[in-house]
């Protein structure tokens, strides 16, 4: 069975830097095609994609927010992490992480998800 | 960067009603869409890959359709349990969702 959970603080103080934490099981980063995702949902609005990690490494971002994020896996914990630099209260959300795996020739889709943690900044 | 935008923003619908879901891709995407469901306060789930091909155990009710930058979701007679926010997202370069789709009852 593939699950995901995210942990990370639930409040932060504008200016900060957030650390969230994607713990999975059931399957490994260092397959081939394997990938896990952060995406992020502010109140009542709509999904917004992240970064992701791949099983070679390779890692993308959001264009809007590539300056602040960082994306690192740990394939021996099965851990993925992101941190965020100097959040603000836009950034306030649900942030959650899913797998991504191959579904159909070079097609990929999140075909997990986690619970999502709610994340809040504000002073 | 893909821009993917869906319509409507929102509709009203009955039990048995046939909806259809209409996303576009700022350029083409080949088949590179899938849909997802969201229920409030639950995180979303896979429904259609590859623009046609039903996730596992997803009800038939549910179909995609669409190639190149024009795709659509139905579902042929909408269950109470349909009732929720559907988004696009496209994979062909980079990740993007649509703006979503929130199917109320009428």
């Amino acid at each position: 069975q593939v699950t995901l959970r995210e942990s990370g603080p639930a409040l932060v103080k504008p200016t900060q830097t957030l650390t969230l934490t994607c713990t999975f099981s059931g399957f490994s980063l260092t397959t081939s095609g394997m990938c896990v995702s952060w995406i992020r949902q502010p109140p009542g609005k709509a999904l917004e994609w992240l970064a992701r990690v791949d099983w070679d490494d390779d890692r993308s971002y959001s264009t809007s927010l590539k300056t602040r994020l960082t994306i690192s896996k740990d394939t021996y914990r099965n851990q993925v992490v992101l941190t965020m630099t100097n959040v603000d209260p836009v950034d306030t959300a649900t942030y959650y992480c899913a797998r991504i795996s191959p579904v159909h020739n070079s097609n990929y889709a999140m075909d997990v998800w986690g619970q999502g943690t709610t994340v809040t900044v504000s002073s | 960067d893909i821009q993917m935008t869906q319509s409507p923003s929102s509709l009203s619908a009955s039990v048995g009603d046939r909806v259809t879901i209409t996303c576009r891709a700022s350029q083409s995407i080949n088949t590179y869409l899938n849909w997802y469901q969201q229920k409030p306060g639950k995180a979303p789930r896979l429904l259609i890959y590859a623009a046609s091909s039903l996730q596992s155990g997803v009800p038939s009710r549910f179909s995609g359709s669409g190639s190149g930058t024009d795709f659509t979701l139905t579902i042929s007679s909408l269950q109470f349990e349909d009732f929720a926010s559907y988004y696009c997202q496209q994979s062909y370069i980079s990740l993007t969702f649509g703006g979503g789709t929130n199917v109320e009852i009428k």
